[in-house]
């Protein structure tokens, strides 16, 4: 009954693959994110989806497409994949009726490697 | 341009005293704080916040403390138990939107037994 769920959580491949991570949230929140931990272990927001409604899509290539299908899924899609891709990515969601203070709650992570 | 800064990549502090991680912001526009605490191989998960317009909240040994002139809040906990070896990770957002959590870098607590 893990509340954020991320998979794979390793993914080994090789530069110009196309490869997928999904995230599935259980909690009924309405919005989800995906963060980026990358070898200066900062945690950056890639994307965040309301309702299934892209709200936030911060400088990310085009390589990388969220998809939900509904709000208790954000998948990640990442085409063409370069050496920089390696990191950790983290899916996580919350609820926005208390906007500034509704923590997120994040999956373990799926950590890419592109060799 | 870090938004939100932790300085102290690591501390190390004995069980049974006090440990103090401190974090400094840039954006008066953020209105909520946050810390994280983070295993190896797991998520970050959510320890305790505060609002702009406190500058305490408690919860059992965790107290984080924000001095908003300074742009700075720090998170105490006392007692350290070994328990609490793990990242800790400073973020803060606005109250406008969908504004994202901005993340420090962490800092590395180590308690010592």
């Amino acid at each position: 009954d893990t509340a954020v769920s991320q998979t794979p959580k390793y993914l080994v491949t090789q530069m110009g693959n196309d490869k997928s991570i999904k995230c599935e949230q259980n909690l009924g929140h309405d919005t989800m994110y995906w963060y980026k931990q990358d070898s200066k272990k900062f945690l950056k927001i890639m994307f965040s989806y309301n309702n299934k409604e892209l709200i936030i899509n911060e400088t990310v290539p085009n390589r990388f497409s969220p998809k939900s299908p509904d709000k208790a899924h954000l998948n990640l899609h990442i085409n063409s994949l370069e050496l920089g891709d390696s990191a950790v990515y983290f899916c996580a969601s919350s609820w926005t009726g208390n906007i500034g203070n509704s923590p997120l709650h994040f999956g373990n992570g799926t950590r890419l490697t592109v060799t | 341009d870090q938004q939100v800064k932790q300085n102290s990549p690591s501390l190390s502090v004995q069980e049974g005293r006090i440990s103090i991680l401190n974090c400094d912001y840039t954006n008066s526009m953020f209105d909520y704080f946050l810390w994280y605490k983070k295993y190896p191989a797991e998520g970050p998960t959510f320890l305790i916040s505060i609002s702009s317009i406190k500058d305490k909240n408690e919860d059992g040994r965790f107290t984080v403390f924000l001095n908003k002139s300074a742009k700075h809040l720090s998170l105490h906990i006392v007692p350290s138990q070994p328990g609490d070896s793990a990242v800790y990770f400073c973020a803060a957002r606005g109250n406008s939107g969908n504004t994202p959590l901005v993340f420090g870098k962490g800092t590395r607590l180590s308690v010592i037994a």
